[in-house]
Formats: structure tokens, sequence, C-alpha cells
């Protein structure tokens, strides 16, 4: 059983670009979350998405990102016009519903 | 407001000495609580999770954790430290809608 994927590993965007940040959760698995980690910094919740479903963005900035995780396919987190301070790495996790979490490799997002 | 705090950023101890590191947690609901570990260039790795029952938990690689809640702590712990357990270590709480919270970490080097 593969783990949780994500793509790319690392991802270089100049100022203005858009960063589109991809996950396929473990088979099987229904939930899937996204975090941010800032450098010296833990890990901080962005959103938490069912299939086609928002449950909860309540960590996810209110410009400029946003995330889905559509019927077919991975999930993807958007970043639209990068700016220095989106630098970090990105995390995805997958869950069945209400147990612990499996955490794929991180998207490492460097902005220049 | 839930949160985590984890008092040791950085911990440094020689190959055989004994390990404790701090979590204390602030949340008003049904407690699930997680260490994660974080090896250099890889992803969360779960270590040991506690949900309900004996307060005294078991994980991979040795290391346990004890849940008291009269003091809101959630202590990893490990007898005999060896070189491989220099990681970044991840205290969490499950929160509300199964987002989890975390700690700002504890590095831990361990010198042969």
């Amino acid at each position: 059983n593969a783990g949780v994927m994500q793509n790319p590993r690392h991802l270089v965007r100049r100022r203005g670009q858009e960063a589109r940040l991809r996950c396929s959760p473990m088979k099987g698995h229904s939930h899937v979350y996204w975090y941010r980690q800032l450098p010296e910094e833990g890990l901080k919740f962005m959103v938490y998405l069912q299939k086609e479903n928002i449950i909860d963005e309540s960590g996810m900035p209110k410009e400029r990102f946003s995330a889905e995780f559509p019927k077919e396919g991975p999930s993807i987190l958007r970043i639209q016009q990068v700016v220095r301070g989106d630098s970090a790495a990105y995390f995805c996790a997958s869950s069945p519903p209400s147990t612990e979490q499996y955490f794929g490799p991180g998207t490492r997002l460097t902005v220049t | 407001a839930q949160s985590v705090s984890q008092h040791n950023h950085h911990v440094i101890l020689s190959e055989a000495a004994s390990l404790e590191l701090g979590c204390n947690y602030s949340y008003g609901g049904t407690v699930n609580l997680f260490w994660y570990v974080q090896y250099p260039g890889q992803h969360l790795q779960l270590l040991l999770k506690y949900f309900s029952g004996d307060p005294l938990v078991k994980g991979i690689k040795g290391f346990e954790a004890e849940f008291i809640k009269s003091k809101f702590s959630f202590n990893l712990r490990k007898p005999s430290v060896q070189w491989s357990d220099t990681a970044e270590y991840f205290c969490a709480v499950m929160g509300r809608t199964y987002k989890y919270i975390f700690g700002t970490g504890t590095r831990l080097k361990v010198l042969a």
C-alpha cells in the first residue's frame, strides 16, 4: 500500500507566479489535510477536505490560497501570485475518519 | 483556544542517556494525542498515539508517553537514546473536525 504521495517535492516560483501542489492520499483514505511548516515553526493546519467538499478551511489565508479534492484525482493546493512569505514546506496528510493521519514527504516551495 | 506547547526546542544528549520531552496541551474536548518524528529529509512518522484507556502508551522504537489528564501533559520518554534518534519530534492534539494542532517541535541531537 503506497503511502501519501506529494508532488513536486521541490518547487521554485518567482514572485507573482502560481504554485500548484498535489497530494494523492493513501488508498482507502477519504480525508485529506494540508499543513504548512515555516522555518523554525511547527506545522500549522490549513485546510481539511473530503471528496468534493471543504470541511474546515479555518487555517487558510483569506486571499490567494485555495484547495480542492475532486471526485477523481489528487487534492490540489493552489497559491496564486506567490510572495516570498509563501516559501515553506507544505505537507499533506490523509486518514480514514477520526483516526491518526499519515503524512506525505512534503513539497518545499521556494519563492524567488 | 486550543494549543500545544513543547518547552524544549533543542535537546542534546549522549548515546544511552534517558530522554523526556515535554508536551502540554490546552483543549476542552475529548483528547486524542500524538507524537510524530521527522528524521532529516524525511516525512513525519507516527511514534505513538493516545485515544483512550491505559494512559501509558508504548510506541515504536522503544518510545513511550504518559497521558496525565490533571496536568494536561503527554510527555515522551525513552530510557536510552541512540544516535539514530536524532530527529525533530512533534506533539499534536486532534482538535475539532479532526485537524491536528501541533507543538513547535523539539530538535533532538544525539551524540555518538
